[in-house]
């Protein structure tokens, strides 16, 4: 059953450092999202991408964070200088058209130092 | 106010008991969906509701929407040691558009 994987598994990062988390969605999809999850709280929503673009984004998606759909298959969040408070489980999740079920990798844990 | 509030936060049941989670969402649901989720883990896909008075079954997993209250409620037939994890409840607001999260309901089954 095709399923979205996200690399790495677990990230270790000193703060102030760029970190680029990657994920690769279902092949037929074309909506992809990042979420993220701080530990103990809710998943929140980042940012979600549709045709070459993002379509829409939350007030914590600010000028630090950028996503690029750099080939067909790969999908990636970069953050430019990473702080304590991103210290999360980052998500990656992916709908097809005309369908609205997302489908959610198994995750990124991020811990900025 | 929480746009989604999902009780109880917390459950713990005996094996072989049947068990009710309950998601509300403050505003016009467009589709309501419900995963789980292993303590540090990704989120697995269980089923998604959009019409109301639609119910759905995994396994021994319902879930039933009621649109008039925009609740859905999540029932658990004989919990077995397997269905403990969190239960979330996202909704979305229209179509192919981002997910608003619950804060999930930890679930334990003991023996």
């Amino acid at each position: 059953e095709p399923e979205v994987t996200q690399t790495p598994s677990h990230q270790v990062t000193q703060m102030g450092q760029e970190v680029i988390l990657r994920c690769v969605p279902i092949s037929n999809h074309l909506y992809f999202y990042w979420y993220r999850q701080i530990l103990g709280q809710k998943v929140e929503f980042l940012v979600s991408f549709y045709n070459n673009e993002i379509s829409e984004k939350s007030e914590i998606f600010d000028d630090q964070f950028s996503v690029e759909r750099p080939d067909g298959s790969n999908f990636t969040l970069k953050i430019r200088s990473t702080k304590l408070e991103d210290s999360a489980m980052y998500f990656c999740a992916s709908s097809q058209e005309g369908t609205d079920t997302q489908y959610f990798g198994p995750g990124t844990r991020l811990t900025v130092l | 106010s929480q746009e989604l509030e999902q009780s109880p936060q917390s459950l713990i049941v005996q094996e072989g008991k049947n068990l009710t989670i309950n998601c509300t969402s403050s505003k016009t649901l467009y589709g309501l969906y419900w995963y789980k989720q292993k303590y540090g883990e990704g989120l697995i896909f269980l089923m998604m509701l959009q019409k109301g008075g639609e119910e759905k079954s995994h396994e021994k997993i319902t879930a039933k929407l009621d649109e008039k209250k925009q609740q859905s409620s999540l029932h658990i037939t004989a919990s077995q040691p397997s269905h403990a994890g969190i239960y979330l409840c996202g909704a979305s607001y229209s179509g192919n558009t981002p997910l608003v999260f619950g804060k999930g309901t930890r679930l334990s089954v003991i023996a």
